[in-house]
């Protein structure tokens, strides 16, 4: 079975620091890694994915994640804030063939000006 | 863009009324999804739909819900008699189907939220 812990249900930085989000995950087999980003009032919009190959993935808005297998971790990170990246944050897992996707509870993410 | 859309995005109803929650799925997408998200947990996987019929479904979707594809462009999730641990957001998804990569990108409307009293 397959499960994700994000540490933090709130997160704040200021403007121009750097964001870090924790996912460690959970499963028994090679897992697909997801980070979506939920603004105010909208859909849950995928923000980038690790499927295979390389660990290091990029995603919009220059958000990146490293999927380190060794400590089952999927962190998502930014070198600097911007305001517009407050939102809530979700990372997700699923495996080859299946129809649903594992959420962890979610990260809120506060920027200071 | 193309996006997924639900209706209403908030809805109230007592207990033990029925309630039916509308998603307009991507238009070329085959596979339909319903998550739901109780206030302060997980986002949860409720049931996927394809072909017209059930593909998967969690424990949570019991025989008080339903789903329904009921023309070519709505996707319905009901509740029969609602109780009030179903107060929740409900999030409606859809995708186009397998990639070769092996996983299959689900695309979220903005959610309905659902308050039973």
């Amino acid at each position: 079975a397959q499960s994700v812990t994000q540490l933090g249900s709130h997160v704040s930085v200021s403007e121009g620091a750097l964001v870090l989000l924790r996912c460690n995950y959970s499963s028994s087999v090679p897992p697909y890694l997801f980070w979506y980003v939920q603004y105010p009032n909208q859909g849950l919009q995928l923000l980038l994915k690790y499927t295979t190959g390389a660990t290091l993935v990029k995603g919009i808005n220059g958000f990146e994640a490293e999927f380190k297998k060794s400590e089952t971790s999927f962190h998502l990170t930014k070198p600097s804030a911007h305001m517009s990246d407050a939102a809530e944050y979700f990372c997700a897992v699923s495996v080859s063939g299946a129809n649903n996707l594992f959420f962890g509870t979610g990260t809120r993410l506060t920027v200071i000006p | 863009e193309p996006e997924v859309t639900q209706t209403p995005s908030h809805q109230v109803t007592q207990m033990g009324q029925e309630v039916i929650l509308r998603c307009v799925p991507i238009s070329n997408h085959l596979y339909f999804y319903w998550y739901r998200q109780i206030l302060g947990q997980k986002v949860e996987f409720l049931v996927s739909f394809y072909n017209n019929e059930i593909s998967e479904k969690s424990e949570i979707f019991d025989d008080q819900f339903s789903v329904e594809r009921p023309d070519g462009s709505n996707f319905t999730l009901k509740i029969r008699s609602t109780k009030l641990e179903d107060s929740a957001m409900y999030f409606c998804a859809s995708s186009e189907g397998w990639t070769s990569g092996g996983y299959n990108e689900q695309f979220f409307g903005p959610g309905t939220r659902l308050t039973v009293l």
